[in-house]
């Protein structure tokens, strides 16, 4: 059975500072999904990671996947505000976009 | 947005009734996945139609059930309801046969069982 772990599970971000968030899944998949979601609000997809190495970024946040490892990262640049969501991973182990949810991160950015 | 769309947005049910929950999944995608996110936790896979036919099932009972129809747009049922099952639900579309093709997520459907 696929499991997906994230951590931290919650994370307080001062404003301007750097942090990570980690995704550990326990099988083999070249497919990883990075989410946010607001409170009662559906899940933004904000990248697809589809091979080992792979690196995307946007504006922020930086996402990057070792499949050899099994590990993803999610990379905060000097976190503002705005940032402030529940942050999913997400694994795909086929074709079929089946998806195993990591447990999630609240990140929660103060002044 | 993603052209996915679920109706309705929000639901209120008491125990033991039945509740549909609908999707009409991204224009050229045959295959619909629903999840069930419960308050705290990250999204959990119920089950996926493509082409009309189930295609794998998470860890959830048979009074969860599905259909899709033949423009691809799908249906989730659940019968009996019971208070555990009030969660935001969500579905999925995609476009896996022949290649992979990213899920886009709908904007969900809120149940409350009371």
């Amino acid at each position: 059975e696929l499991k997906v772990e994230q951590n931290p599970l919650f994370l307080s971000m001062q404003e301007g500072k750097n942090y990570t968030i980690y995704c550990n899944y326990s099988t083999t998949s070249d497919r990883l999904y990075w989410y946010r979601q607001d409170p009662g609000k559906s899940l933004e997809s904000l990248f697809v990671l589809l091979s080992n190495g792979a690196v995307k970024q946007e504006g922020r946040l930086m996402a990057s996947l070792d499949t050899k490892a099994r590990l993803s990262t999610l990379h905060i640049t000097a976190a503002v505000h705005d940032l402030s969501a529940t942050y999913f991973c997400a694994v795909d182990p086929g074709t079929a976009s089946k998806l195993t949810f990591g447990t999630g991160t609240r990140l929660q950015v103060t002044l | 947005e993603t052209g996915v769309t679920q109706s309705p947005t929000h639901l209120i049910k008491t125990r033991g009734q039945q509740v549909t929950l609908r999707c009409s999944s991204q224009s050229g995608h045959n295959t619909v996945s629903w999840y069930q996110q419960a308050l705290g936790q990250g999204p959990q896979f119920i089950f996926q139609y493509y082409r009309e036919e189930e295609n794998g099932r998470g860890n959830f009972p048979p009074r969860f059930s599905g259909l899709q129809f033949p423009n691809y747009s799908s249906e989730l049922n659940v019968n009996a309801l019971e208070l555990d099952d009030s969660a935001l639900y969500l579905c999925a579309s995609s476009s896996p046969g022949g290649g992979w093709t990213e899920a886009f997520f709908g904007q969900g459907t809120r149940l409350t069982v009371v």
